[in-house]
């Protein structure tokens, strides 16, 4: 069974870092580029970027592009979003999810829960 | 980018009623490449759709869509308790993917 887990709510002070994880099981993780998407509150989705497990090519939305990281560990199967230095603005929901075969873009068919970010002073 | 313009914004209708959403491209989507996702309160997305009109398996037959060029339509023939949602389109034929802004199917 396909799984993509990510790890759990986060509450942050602006400026702070924060690094999210979705880890996966279920298929052969360096198969298939993995997603972020954000969710802010009151508002549709929109896709960050996605990252190639096996060899780490990464690609941005030009939007994202210089806010935030998108990496990813295949030893553990694991895919990371990080920023080094929050602001209220990326307060929202963060998915993970699997995207459907090598060429770029496509769809996700496999989503993670979703992880939580507030950021407060 | 790709704008998507779904419509309506919500729609409030009864179990057992068909439903129709649209979603309106500002330029062509090559290739039929076109997804919709539902997403209830507290979950994640779940893709419906793909290819403007492949389900998945696993996704019920009430489902289905449609259109090609610009415009695009999602239908729930017969709307089911946990069809009240909210359902996005999703467009990959350009490099840099976008969703519209959802819309709102709501008990009437």
């Amino acid at each position: 069974e396909v799984q993509l887990v990510q790890s759990g709510a986060d509450v942050k002070k602006p400026g702070e870092s924060l690094k999210i994880s979705c880890k996966v099981s279920g298929y052969n993780f360096s198969d298939y580029w993995i997603a972020w998407v954000r969710h802010m509150p009151g508002k549709g989705l929109e896709w960050m970027g996605i990252v190639y497990p096996a060899d780490s090519n990464t690609i941005y939305n030009p939007s994202f592009r210089g806010q935030v990281s998108i990496s990813a560990d295949k030893s553990i199967s694991t895919a990371y979003l990080q920023w080094s230095g929050l602001k209220a603005s990326d307060i929202g929901m963060y998915y993970c999810a699997r995207h459907v075969g090598l060429a770029t873009p496509s769809y996700f068919d496999y989503w993670g829960q979703g992880t939580l970010v507030t950021v407060s002073s | 980018d790709i704008v998507l313009t779904q419509s309506p914004g919500t729609l409030s209708l009864s179990p057992g009623e068909r439903a129709t959403l649209s979603c309106r491209a500002s330029q062509t989507i090559s290739y039929s490449y076109l997804a919709w996702y539902q997403q209830r309160p507290g979950q994640a997305p779940r893709l419906l759709i793909y290819g403007v009109s492949r389900r998945p398996t696993g996704i019920p037959d009430r489902f289905s869509g449609s259109g090609s060029g610009t415009d695009f339509t999602l239908t729930i023939s017969r709307l089911e308790p946990e069809d009240f949602a909210v359902y996005y389109c999703q467009q990959y034929s350009s490099s840099r993917l976008t969703f519209g802004g959802g819309t709102k199917v709501e008990i009437k």
